[in-house]
């Protein structure tokens, strides 16, 4: 699976929008674009997914460039309660894969009043 | 439905204790994960599962065990615990199914494990 990088960190005001950047500019044909959040101490949790069309669903929406290198996760009005660990993870389709996540670092996103 | 329930949730074991942590879903995924995450740290795959009876290593296999005898259930072992397997635990679930839509994976809400 390609590897993405993504910023240590970044502040948002609440009620603003978030826009989170991750590159994954060794990213192939048959791999998507995933992005988790862990809340402080909790397990991660399933935001979104795109391959080449941007996305939106209830939680955020996903931005892929049309080279397929790089992404944002925009976080439409941030509140308190999006303070959390954000991951940009890509991964292959492919079921012999057995459908493994490779978390990075991730975006540490500190939401403020 | 309870989701992804992981027993005990926080345990302390003394260098060379062996334990097995329990993971069960309710969902009725074909694929099980382990997970460990170090402080500060992203999570990294230990052992998965991709149905019952069989298991494979992930990124940091080494010093643990698991086992896949039932459907919903995922245990991890750690037959000598060493001060280096603090950690806390993640277990997670997903189908089987390869297209992105049903395959995300549930995350149980983590074992502190401590070794002195």
């Amino acid at each position: 699976d390609a590897k993405t990088t993504q910023p240590t960190s970044m502040d948002c005001a609440e009620g603003r929008a978030a826009n989170l950047p991750c590159n994954h500019s060794t990213i192939s044909g048959n791999e998507y674009v995933y992005w988790y959040r862990q809340i402080h101490s909790q397990g991660p949790q399933y935001i979104i997914h795109g391959l080449k069309n941007n996305e939106t669903n209830e939680m955020a929406s996903l931005i892929i460039t049309e080279d397929r290198k790089s992404s944002t996760l925009i976080l439409p009005h941030a509140t308190l309660r999006d303070t959390a660990v954000y991951y940009c993870i890509v991964r292959s389709t492919v079921k012999a894969a057995g459908n493994k996540l490779t978390f990075g670092g991730g975006t540490r996103v500190l939401v403020k009043p | 439905n309870a989701g992804v329930t992981q027993t005990p949730k926080f345990r302390v074991l003394k260098t060379g204790q062996s334990m097995t942590l329990l993971c069960a879903q309710d969902m009725n995924h074909e694929y099980m994960y382990w997970y460990r995450q170090d402080p500060g740290m992203g999570l990294r795959l230990i052992h998965y599962s991709v149905g019952e009876g069989t298991t494979a290593k992930g990124e940091v296999p080494d010093g643990y065990n698991v086992s896949r005898l039932k459907k919903q259930n995922f245990l991890l072992g750690l037959e000598s615990a060493a001060p280096s397997q603090t950690s806390v635990y993640f277990c997670a679930s997903s189908y089987s199914i390869a297209t992105p839509v049903q395959n995300e994976q549930f995350f149980g809400p983590g074992t502190r494990l401590t070794v002195l």
